[in-house]
């Protein structure tokens, strides 16, 4: 079974820096992947970054970019150039990559991430 | 275009009563999967749908709780019985395979109230 930590409950950076939100996760599998949600109050879940596990070179998506380092076990989010929308609960996510099917994403507690302006 | 949608948005219910939560995935998509947000248990997986296979209901914390998908779209997730503790919200989230991965779009949830 596969366990993803998120161990700070909370954060809170001033607008315009840059914050870097910590998860780790444990499983035996060779080939998955990883993601970071953005939930904002409004509920709806949405992915902010992917990861594939075969890849070395760390995902970018605008502000957003990943440290991925497969031995430790490490996957943090770094958001530059903080917004006041970027207020949300972030959850990081696991999914073991099944062959040709789908498969369940295992979360992590999730952290309060709080941008002041 | 349209996304997940989920229905009702809140729901309050009294203790001892069964419950309907109802998901509507983004049409074409094959799988669909349910998830519970509860304050003590975070995120946590409920059940799985893919195509005409039988439903992957690993995730099911008791005999209370059913899911059906009809016709493979819309999802129905029964709770029976409901008890305080199952007061959380409940996510649904359709994908569709896009080369070798699987994305999923999350519905806006449904919170549940139990008195």
């Amino acid at each position: 079974a596969q366990t993803v930590t998120q161990s700070q409950p909370e954060m809170s950076v001033q607008e315009a820096e840059t914050v870097t939100l910590s998860c780790t996760y444990d499983t035996s599998e060779n080939n998955y992947y990883l993601f970071w949600y953005k939930q904002p109050p409004s509920r709806q879940m949405i992915l902010v970054i992917r990861q594939e596990a075969y890849k070395q070179q760390n995902a970018t998506e605008n502000r957003f970019s990943v440290n991925f380092q497969k031995a430790a076990k490490s996957f943090s989010l770094k958001i530059s150039d903080s917004q006041l929308g970027d207020t949300a609960m972030y959850f990081c996510a696991f999914m073991k990559h099944v062959s040709g099917a789908n498969s369940k994403l295992t979360f992590g507690k999730g952290i309060t991430l709080s941008v002041r302006p | 275009g349209a996304g997940v949608s989920q229905s009702p948005s809140n729901k309050v219910t009294e203790k001892g009563k069964d419950v309907e939560l109802r998901c509507d995935p983004i049409s074409g998509h094959t799988a669909l999967y349910w998830y519970r947000q509860s304050l003590g248990q975070g995120l946590e997986f409920l059940i799985y749908f893919q195509g005409n296979s039988a439903p992957d209901k690993s995730g099911l914390p008791s005999d209370r709780f059913s899911a059906e998908r009809t016709g493979g779209s819309v999802s129905t997730l029964t709770i029976q019985r409901t008890q305080q503790e199952d007061s959380a919200v409940y996510l649904c989230a359709s994908s569709l395979r896009q080369g070798v991965y699987y994305e999923q779009y999350f519905g806006p949830g449904t919170r549940l109230t139990v008195t």
